[in-house]
């Protein structure tokens, strides 16, 4: 079955650019939108974007200045940056599969098959 | 501050059923769908439920969903030791601030 695995830095120094990569097996990374979610220690689970494997996007406004999400279908991945990070910005991580669509009614939106997440923390 | 709103703590004793609320408004639970999540301690959130009320392959009947309006349920009978665990709600908001939108997450203990 579909399996993803993020990786990058666990370590970021402030005002420096957080990048991440998701790698996506098992499956094809084609026909469907990625999601980047992030959890602050102790804390909810934040929507960071998501991106179709054609490269459209859709960004967290709280978030948008700073964030961009990219797609190599080629490698099978997708991968996040987070630029100008500061200590709220320490989190996990997660690279999930993402369902998006439309009824006539209702909007769906969800993610079906998570990463392990990875660990960042923000400091000089 | 979560979009959604969820109660911080419920519990129950085992075999008991529990109930978990998730509040929105119209440009979220009210006009998309909901799906519920499970994250067990030091693990990535797992599917529950989606589309309101539909359970993934291998997800058992103990777990349900349902909606009403601008507020969900995820409800589950028969509580296990090993359900003890963060359940999260989510759906897409359509306001001006489109996005995905998750509550604060509500911490199951079974006694």
């Amino acid at each position: 079955q579909v399996q993803l695995q993020e990786s990058g830095p666990g370590l970021v120094k402030p005002s420096e650019t957080l990048s991440l990569t998701c790698t996506v097996s098992g499956g094809s990374i084609s026909s469907y939108y990625w999601s980047w979610i992030r959890q602050p220690p102790g804390k909810g689970l934040e929507w960071i974007g998501y991106i179709y494997y054609s490269g459209s996007t859709n960004y967290n406004p709280s978030l948008k200045s700073r964030v961009t999400i990219s797609v190599d279908t080629s490698k099978n991945q997708f991968s996040l940056k987070l630029s100008s990070v500061t200590a709220a910005d320490t989190a996990v991580y997660y690279c999930a599969r993402t369902i998006v669509g439309a009824t006539v009614n209702y909007y769906y939106y969800y993610m079906d098959v998570w990463g392990k997440g990875t660990t960042v923390t923000v400091s000089s | 501050q979560s979009v959604l709103t969820q109660p911080p703590s419920v519990s129950a004793a085992p075999g008991q059923k529990v109930t978990i609320s998730c509040s929105g408004s119209s440009s979220n639970i009210g006009n998309n769908y909901v799906s519920w999540y499970q994250q067990l301690p030091g693990t990535a959130p797992k599917l529950l439920i989606y589309d309101n009320n539909k359970r993934p392959s291998g997800i058992p009947d103990r777990f349900s969903g349902s909606k009403s309006g601008t507020s969900a349920t995820l409800g589950i009978t028969g509580l296990q030791t090993g359900d003890e665990a963060d359940y999260y709600c989510g759906t897409w908001d359509s306001s001006l601030s489109a996005g995905g939108v998750f509550g604060g997450g509500t911490k199951l203990t079974v006694l």
